[in-house]
């Protein structure tokens, strides 16, 4: 069974204070894994696509790496703004359907 | 150019009542999917729709059916409402069926509370 889960459940962290998301992931046929970021009742935000094994995306204070097995968002110095929930998901297949992990949430402090 | 548009924004229904919620994807994107997030869980799939046509299902009773407009606008109805389908609805749109190099792109979502 497709299964993708993230951990921690949350974290927080002081400003300027990097660290790293989990998200593992089983997956038949993976197409490609994505991270998404959400704001308390708005709609994720699309931040990265990864496609294979060894592939990294970087987007300001995050860069996102990908292995056979899971995928890191790593946050680099983060700000207060940074505060959200962070979403991992899974395409597999050749439907549109995304299977998303719980979530991390992200709680940075001044 | 306008994003993924939902309506309503907030709902509040009664118990066994029906809900229709409605989608228009961003101006080009074919597909639409449709997802139910709870509380403190990531999104879950209801449904995707191409070209007007059903392309996959998750794993929801049926009383949950929905169906896509010649525009690619979208509806999602649901029946006889439980207190359980109380969450967040969200749609997302995408050119195609396949993978998205720039991601699938959300709404707001339409929060359902069911009293």
């Amino acid at each position: 069974e497709d299964q993708v889960t993230q951990s921690p459940e949350a974290l927080r962290l002081q400003e300027g204070e990097s660290s790293s998301l989990n998200c593992s992931y089983t997956v038949s046929g993976l197409r490609g894994l994505f991270w998404y970021r959400q704001d308390p009742g708005k709609g994720p935000e699309f931040l990265f696509t990864l496609y294979s094994a060894g592939e990294e995306k970087e987007k300001e204070r995050l860069k996102a790496t990908l292995t056979k097995k899971e995928s890191f968002l790593h946050i680099t110095a983060p700000k207060p703004e940074d505060s959200a929930t962070y979403l991992c998901a899974v395409q597999a297949g050749n439907t549109g359907k995304l299977i998303f992990g719980q979530g991390t949430t992200l709680q940075v402090k001044p | 150019d306008a994003g993924v548009t939902q309506s309503p924004t907030h709902l509040i229904k009664t118990r066994g009542q029906h809900v229709t919620l409605r989608c228009s994807p961003i101006s080009g994107h074919k597909s639409v999917s449709w997802y139910q997030q709870v509380l403190g869980q990531g999104p879950q799939f209801i449904f995707q729709y191409y070209e007007k046509e059903e392309r996959g299902r998750g794993n929801f009773p049926d009383r949950f059916s929905a169906r896509q407009f010649p525009n690619y606008s979208s509806e999602l109805n649901v029946n006889a409402l439980l207190l359980g389908d109380s969450a967040l609805y969200l749609c997302a749109s995408s050119a195609n069926t396949g993978t998205a190099n720039y991601g699938y792109t959300f709404g707001s979502g339409t929060r359902l509370t069911v009293v």
